[in-house]
């Protein structure tokens, strides 16, 4: 899908060039967060997620961080790749629910 | 293991109408969730099923319901269609062994619903 449009952040970064993409989450209480990509025409994709116990867990070329001090979670792509071009959402967890974030758009050039 | 699926993928219909869509989750998956998701308010959370029964519930009128089966697939149904329930619909699906515990959510590629 589109997903979110008109006002999307956008992060654009040069082929090869680390990203990083942050997110502002709403509630302390929040023990669990989780980064989506979502392609166009398609659904959100899981990437990486963080128990609240942590504050630092690495994937395959990702990095999440979470400052709860700040209530803030940052997504970190390394060397990043045309097929990394995706809207990205966070979401947090506080009940049974989750809770998305608006989105950045990352737009990768060569 | 086959992904989340959903359908139709497509689906046009006018105001008045109602309409149902499925999700089939990952198997062995319990729990289903139901997103709406619109340019303008992003991912936002209908509801969610476990065991056949509706556990967490989103801020949206009665004319959005569902049910899931014994089988822990699902539908979403949404009556009396308004112009602004174009959307594209997400259904999700986890694993939940444990009630309250966190899992992470799996999605399908979503039904896109134009009302005209």
């Amino acid at each position: 899908g589109e997903s979110v449009g008109l006002h999307l952040p956008t992060l654009s970064v040069q082929e090869g060039d680390n990203s990083i993409i942050n997110c502002a989450y709403s509630n302390s209480a929040s023990d669990y967060f989780i980064w989506y990509k979502q392609e166009s025409g398609k659904g959100p994709q899981f990437i990486i997620d963080i128990r609240s116990n942590m504050d630092k867990r690495q994937g395959q070329r990702v990095t999440v961080l979470l400052n709860k001090t700040v209530k803030h979670l940052s997504l970190q792509i390394a060397a990043t790749q045309p097929g990394d071009s995706a809207v990205y959402f966070c979401a947090e967890a506080n009940t049974d629910k989750l809770i998305f974030g608006t989105g950045t758009r990352l737009q990768v050039f060569p | 293991k086959a992904g989340v699926t959903q359908t139709p993928r497509y689906l046009i219909k006018t105001r008045g109408q109602q309409v149902t869509l499925s999700c089939s989750p990952i198997s062995g998956h319990r729990s289903v969730s139901w997103y709406q998701q619109t340019p303008g308010q992003g991912l936002q959370f209908l509801f969610e099923y476990f065991s056949e029964t509706q556990r967490n519930k989103g801020n949206f009128p009665g004319r959005f319901s569902g049910r899931q089966f014994s089988n822990s697939r699902s539908e979403m149904n949404v009556s009396t269609l308004e112009l602004g329930d174009s959307a594209l619909y997400l259904c999700a699906s986890s694993l939940d062994p444990i009630a309250g515990t966190r899992e992470t959510q799996y999605f399908g590629p979503g039904t896109r619903l134009l009302v005209l």
